[in-house]
């Protein structure tokens, strides 16, 4: 299996402030990197596919870049609404797996 | 836009078998373009892969899981299911439905909202 590492596990931050995520994947995986964000008592949602795409209707502040081994999932501009857990996760060779998941707090 | 919704026990004995189902609405199961997953998350931890199943029949199992796990579909009905055998207390965790669509490369686009199965005597 791939397995998939973040950092940090956990962050804190304040509204209006820029967040960088990371994602390290054990083995080459191309851009086949997505990045998902669970709210507590939630189901996850996507925000980029494909390491860089951003989801329809996803704002433009998240962003994805990356390729292969190393992945960032950037959030400009920190809201009030962003805060919750992110999670990558690579679709390159199944079993799909996921990071551990940041958690960012205010 | 898609609907998916998990129906299930909510409580499973230890030993017993978990099954789970998955309504889709707002299109179709055999939708090429889709596999058709099933993820879950333990209490307080983070996501695991179970399965994906193509409308024709054709599965991908997690590995660590693979001795104990079938997933099955019925187009007839849009749905698609997920059997579990021989459960221990590990096995609780929200369990969720998700359609798993390839675009530059396969990612979930739709959840359901998640059922919390318990494995409990």
């Amino acid at each position: 299996d791939i397995q998939m590492t973040q950092s940090p596990s956990s962050l804190s931050a304040s509204v209006g402030d820029r967040v960088t995520i990371s994602c390290r994947a054990s083995q080459r995986i191309s851009i086949y990197l997505n990045w998902y964000q669970q709210k507590p008592g939630k189901a996850p949602k996507v925000l980029l596919y494909g390491a860089s795409n951003l989801q329809r209707g996803v704002p433009s502040r998240f962003s994805g870049s990356g390729s292969e081994t190393d992945f960032t999932l950037t959030i400009t501009s920190l809201q009030p609404e962003d805060f919750a857990t992110y999670y990558c996760q690579q679709s390159f060779s199944s079993p799909w797996t996921f990071g551990q998941g940041t958690r960012v707090e205010i | 836009q898609l609907r998916l919704q998990e129906s299930g026990p909510g409580l499973v004995k230890p030993s017993e078998t978990l099954s789970l189902t998955c309504a889709v609405s707002g299109g179709s199961i055999t939708n090429s373009h889709y596999y058709w997953g099933w993820i879950r998350q333990p209490p307080g931890k983070g996501l695991e892969y179970i399965g994906s199943i193509f409308y024709d029949g054709g599965t991908f199992y997690n590995p660590s899981l693979k001795t104990r796990v079938t997933l099955s579909v019925d187009t007839s009905k849009n749905q698609f299911s997920l059997r579990l055998t021989s459960v221990t207390a590990a096995d609780t965790a929200v369990y969720y439905c998700a359609s798993d669509y390839n675009s530059v490369n396969y990612y979930y686009d739709y959840w359901g909202q998640g059922t919390l199965v318990t494995v409990s005597s």
